[in-house]
């Protein structure tokens, strides 16, 4: 079935401590992108790639880091969490990153995390 | 890439079509207008996306005006599962920077 994993769906922690957001796509698309929710604020496109070792900053990429070293792993690090990264997360992928835009996003099912 | 302007919210009674409007009249020439629904906390649902013309598939219609300001997607049977918040987006539409911007969308609650 062709889909957007990430993983965990939830995770608790402490300010500070380092953690990892797995997304993984087997659609073989070439853009993948991280978004943040939070209420009142609606979606909030956090760093994209727009293919292997290509990423760039979106809107609120603070606090975040990612990588692309293969094409199906799109990887969100937080180095040091604090209170105000406390959201819903989103991956999501496409299959064209250039040319004309007939390819939607399709998104993964998103990661709770709480940072106490 | 253009802004979108969407109403927080609406209601529409089930089995009657349902007309979510939004503005994007900055939009640019190449730049498509997408729409997605996200259902409590699910990730974003695509349902559908055009250009300039008029768009048809099986879960909804797209009716975008000649000079490309302003979009109506329509769901033409409102079911209590269409219950949903309905973010409409324009994404560039060739190459260049890839930024995606969604808004606040509309919350459709559909009554029974």
């Amino acid at each position: 079935e062709a889909q957007v994993t990430q993983n965990p769906r939830y995770l608790i922690t402490v300010t500070g401590k380092k953690l990892t957001v797995t997304c993984s796509q087997n659609m073989n698309h070439e853009y993948m992108s991280w978004y943040r929710q939070d209420p009142g604020l609606g979606l909030r496109q956090i760093y994209y790639s727009m293919n292997v070792e290509v990423t760039d900053k979106g809107d609120v990429p603070e606090g975040y880091k990612v990588s692309r070293k293969e094409k199906r792993n799109f990887p969100l690090i937080l180095e040091s969490p604090s209170p105000n990264q406390t959201s819903l997360y989103f991956c999501a992928s496409s299959l064209r990153a250039q040319g004309l835009y007939n390819s939607p996003l399709h998104f993964g099912n998103g990661t709770r995390l709480t940072v106490t | 890439d253009a802004k979108t302007t969407q109403p927080p919210s609406m209601d529409c009674a089930e089995g009657r079509a349902a007309n979510l409007p939004c503005n994007h009249s900055t939009i640019s020439g190449n730049e498509y207008v997408y729409w997605y629904r996200q259902i409590h906390s699910q990730g974003p649902q695509y349902i559908i996306h055009g250009l300039k013309n008029n768009e048809t598939n099986e879960m909804a219609s797209l009716i975008i005006t000649e000079d490309r300001k302003s979009s109506t997607l329509i769901l033409p049977h409102a079911t209590l599962r269409d219950t949903a918040v309905y973010y409409c987006i324009v994404r560039v539409g060739n190459f260049g920077n890839e930024k995606l911007t969604f808004g606040t969308g509309t919350r459709l609650t559909i009554i029974p």
